[in-house]
């Protein structure tokens, strides 16, 4: 069974940094592309960054682009996105999702449980 | 960027009842390979992740229930929940998957 496990979140000041961490299990892990997807508080889901597979090439959402970085490691089954500069506005559940397979399966499937990242004074 | 947009933003069904969601996006998704649209739909019930129910714009995931359907295509895309279960309470997302950012529709929060 595919699982994803998210760790990381938590409160934090504005202009503070945190590292999330998901555990990948259940499948081939560094045969797929990952992302993070965030659900703000009151609104709906927001694409946040994707990594390919051997962690070679990275988007990220403008929102974040200069501040947030994605990596993995491939030999811990982990991805990981480190966020600095934290804004109010980046309060969301984060979660960690798998490309679904290859050659133009892009979709999300499955996802994290997520973790909560409050940024607030 | 494409954008995607959903209406509407919330929808009230009877149990039973016939339940459709409609998405947009600002261009063509249309993925030239298999010449199928790169529009997918989840579904996020209340304290769970998303969860895909369609992809291909038409395609039922694995284990979705057959009252659940896609349609559309080019830059118009619908889903329709047939008869409207207790357990289909969520807010319903579209998704374009064609290219970065790959981005979601505001969602549709679908009560009874």
């Amino acid at each position: 069974e595919v699982q994803l496990v998210e760790t990381g979140g938590g409160l934090v000041q504005p202009g503070g940094s945190l590292r999330l961490s998901c555990a990948a299990s259940g499948f081939i892990f560094g045969n797929y592309w990952m992302h993070w997807v965030r659900r703000d508080p009151g609104k709906g889901l927001v694409w946040v960054s994707r990594i390919n597979s051997d962690g070679t090439s990275t988007a990220y959402a403008d929102s974040v682009k200069g501040r947030f970085t994605i990596s993995r490691d491939n030999t811990k089954n982990t991805l990981y996105l480190q966020m600095n500069s934290l804004r109010v506005e980046d309060t969301a559940v984060y979660y960690c999702a798998k490309r679904a397979g290859l050659e133009g399966k892009n979709w999300f499937d499955p996802w994290g449980q997520g973790t909560l990242v409050t940024v607030s004074s | 960027d494409i954008v995607m947009t959903q209406s509407p933003d919330s929808l009230a069904v009877s149990l039973g009842e016939r339940a459709t969601i409609n998405c947009k996006s600002s261009q063509s998704v249309l993925y030239s390979s298999n010449n199928k649209d790169c529009l997918a739909w989840y579904q996020q019930r209340p304290g769970q992740p998303p969860k895909v129910l369609i992809y291909w714009a038409t395609t039922r995931a694995s284990g979705v229930p057959d009252r659940f359907s896609g349609s559309g295509s080019g830059t118009d895309f619908t889903l329709t929940i047939s008869s409207l279960q207790a357990e289909d309470v969520a807010v319903y997302y579209c998704q374009q998957y064609y290219d970065t950012p790959y981005a979601f529709g505001q969602g549709t929060k679908l009560e009874i």
